[in-house]
């Protein structure tokens, strides 16, 4: 079965401290999307990952991605208030041959002042 | 402005009233696709279409319909919804094989069915 699990799935933190957010998967993929989702919003497109080794940052947030552990991480650096909302990873199994995205459960992450 | 347009945002029928729930997108993507949002679940691909006329069923089929005549539109019907059939619904669209900036979704319907 095609799994991809993030840990943890509720993340607490203050402002100014850093943490990390996992993506596992049990399938080959050679991409990854990481998104965020405010509360009754959308999807809003983070980061596109697209080989082994891949890094990319913007703003706060980091991604990563590493095809061999089948492991990508986000990494919060200095963490502000604004940045709470829901996070998913998602990959796509079947090479880019249906376009569908197995997404991960998401992480909570709220930023406490 | 590229975007992905869903309507409507809010909808709230009864048991077995057909449906039909609008995505339109504009920037000439060849792929579509609709989810579904469900509270420990995350979000379930439903159908998608690589194309006008080519559609596929995705994880979860049972219960809706989907058309691509034209590039753009790509409408989600319900035939005889049910209250299990409850739950948020997002459009999203990108280009064919591995997009390089992502997929874009729409801004989500939010359904009830009673």
């Amino acid at each position: 079965e095609l799994k991809v699990e993030q840990n943890p799935l509720f993340l607490s933190m203050q402002e100014g401290k850093n943490y990390t957010i996992y993506c596992n998967y049990s399938t080959t993929s050679d991409r990854l999307y990481w998104y965020r989702q405010d509360p009754g919003k959308s999807l809003e497109s983070l980061f596109v990952l697209l080989s082994n080794g891949a890094v990319k940052q913007e703003g706060r947030l980091m991604a990563s991605l590493d095809t061999k552990a089948r492991l990508s991480t986000l990494h919060i650096t200095a963490a502000v208030h604004d940045l709470s909302a829901t996070y998913f990873c998602a990959v796509d199994p079947y090479g880019g041959a249906t376009n569908k995205l197995i997404f991960g459960t998401g992480t909570l992450l709220a930023v406490q002042p | 402005e590229a975007q992905v347009t869903q309507n409507p945002r809010y909808l709230i029928t009864v048991t077995g009233k057909k449906l039909t729930v609008t995505c339109s997108q504009n920037m000439n993507h060849e792929y579509m696709s609709w989810y579904r949002q469900d509270p420990g679940l995350g979000l379930r691909q439903i159908y998608y279409s690589m194309n006008v006329e080519v559609t596929d069923k995705g994880d979860v089929p049972e219960g809706y319909k989907v058309s691509r005549k034209e590039k753009r539109n790509f409408p989600l019907i319900l035939e005889s919804p049910s209250p299990n059939q409850t739950s948020l619904y997002f459009c999203a669209s990108g280009t064919g094989g591995f997009p390089l900036y992502g997929y874009t979704f729409g801004s989500g319907t939010r359904l009830t069915v009673v």
